[in-house]
């Protein structure tokens, strides 16, 4: 069955490191989404990309970058830059301009 | 300012009975697109129904309905026969931007308690 495999499920990182998130999906989307949720919140877009080899920064893309060399993925790197990076991370992916985001299961990071 | 306004932070009902989720946005955009999901503790985002702007029949699928008053801008979400297994955080959503450079933007959800 086609999806988007977020992995892994649970990351923990010490304070200062680079951390990497992998997203990715095999359903053919064209294009591909990171959002970050906090506890008791809503979704909020960091970086989002239409097609390969070119991206956009979301509402708060600081402290992070990404990559998009291959149609399928879209690895975050999560930066030392970034001031309170422990939260929920979802990947998501879509086909064309009207059709519903399909997301993966998530990402819990949390840095000591 | 917030685009999607979703004002109650909690909601409860009984088990088989009806319940709305409000959800008010803010655009000036023509063409735009209104989403409902639900996120279940697990975390994964699950898509429960679709709204296009330019739709002039209310959205409906299965247990779900969408209330879309376009003139009033909101866009809530009705489950009808409330199942234990609703109990989630719900999510209204709108797709913004024009063609295939769109994102959606997220409103700070609702957590649907259904009692037995």
């Amino acid at each position: 069955d086609g999806g988007i495999t977020q992995s892994p499920k649970y990351l923990f990182r010490k304070e200062g490191q680079n951390v990497t998130l992998s997203c990715e999906q095999n359903l053919n989307h064209d294009a591909m989404y990171w959002y970050r949720q906090d506890p008791g919140q809503g979704l909020r877009l960091i970086y989002y990309s239409q097609i390969v080899n070119d991206f956009q920064k979301g509402d708060i893309a600081e402290g992070y970058s990404v990559s998009r060399e291959k149609k399928e993925s879209f690895p975050l790197t999560v930066t030392s830059a970034q001031k309170n990076p422990t939260a929920f991370y979802l990947c998501a992916s879509r086909k064309t301009a009207k059709e519903s985001y399909t997301f993966g299961s998530g990402t819990r990071l949390t840095v000591v | 300012a917030q685009k999607i306004t979703q004002t109650q932070p909690g909601m409860f009902v009984q088990e088989k009975e009806a319940v709305t989720l409000d959800c008010t946005y803010d655009t000036s955009d023509q063409s735009y697109g209104l989403f409902w999901y639900k996120q279940p503790s697990s975390g994964e985002m699950i898509f429960l129904i679709y709204q296009g702007s330019y739709d002039e029949q209310n959205a409906t699928e299965g247990r779900y309905s969408l209330n879309f008053q376009k003139a009033r801008k909101s866009a809530n979400l009705v489950i009808s026969a409330s199942q234990l297994g609703d109990s989630a955080m719900y999510f209204c959503a709108m797709r913004e931007g024009a063609g295939g450079y769109n994102k959606l933007i997220f409103g700070a959800g609702t957590r649907l308690a259904v009692h037995p």
